[in-house]
């Protein structure tokens, strides 16, 4: 079965701190895609950052970045100079090569604190 | 607002009733996404068309379900004899190409009474 695990349910951090949210996966395939996307409260999801799997460079957007291991099956999210407007569920998700289909981890709720 | 959308945004009815939902992708995406959300939970796919054709569904979509995208444009998913369990929000994306970011709608929240 296709997975994503997102081990920490709820994270919080200051203001203009950092913080790192992590994801792993299972999956048997060498080319897939990965995503995070953002779900602020009320309002829809939204991409943040996506990683191509072949691609060993680690994709970054701004004051986000990830850490990609994939001989670990990690996917982790680095949000740096954290804003209010960051204050959101993460979904971490993934498609393989032949199915178009997201395949979603449970979340993260991500409060930042003034 | 180009955005796609969903209508209607809240569903409350009672069990057994049928419900239709609709999508309005962007425009020039050919590819469309319906997913189901309950509370805590990461969204869990359903079902996807590219242009008018069916191309995947997920095994949550059970006879009582069915998608179309008749003219490739707009879609509606249809739960007949609704459950409780139905209970969720349902969220459709679009997409232009494979893999590439979907683009998600506000959803439509359904209460299953």
């Amino acid at each position: 079965a296709q997975t994503v695990t997102q081990s920490q349910p709820e994270m919080s951090v200051q203001e203009a701190e950092t913080v790192t949210l992590s994801c792993t996966y299972d999956t048997s395939e060498s080319d897939y895609y990965l995503f995070w996307y953002k779900q602020p409260p009320s309002r829809q999801m939204i991409l943040v950052i996506r990683q191509e799997a072949y691609k060993q460079q680690n994709a970054t957007e701004n004051r986000f970045s990830v850490n990609f291991q994939k001989a670990a099956k990690s996917f982790s999210l680095k949000i740096s100079d954290s804003q209010l407007g960051d204050a959101a569920m993460y979904f971490c998700a993934y498609n393989q090569g032949g199915s178009e289909k997201l395949v979603f981890g449970k979340g993260t709720k991500l409060t930042v604190n003034p | 607002d180009t955005g796609v959308s969903q209508d209607p945004r809240h569903k409350i009815t009672k069990r057994g009733q049928n419900v239709t939902f609709r999508c309005d992708p962007i425009s020039e995406h050919n590819r469309l996404y319906w997913y189901r959300q309950t509370l805590g939970q990461g969204p869990e796919f359903l079902t996807y068309f590219q242009n008018e054709a069916q191309l995947e569904k997920s095994r949550l979509l059970s006879d009582r379900f069915s998608a179309e995208r008749p003219k490739g444009s707009f879609s509606t998913l249809e739960i007949q004899r609704t459950e409780q369990g139905d209970s969720a929000m349902y969220l459709c994306a679009s997409s232009l190409n494979p893999f590439d970011e979907q683009f998600f709608g506000p959803g439509t929240r359904l209460t299953v009474l």
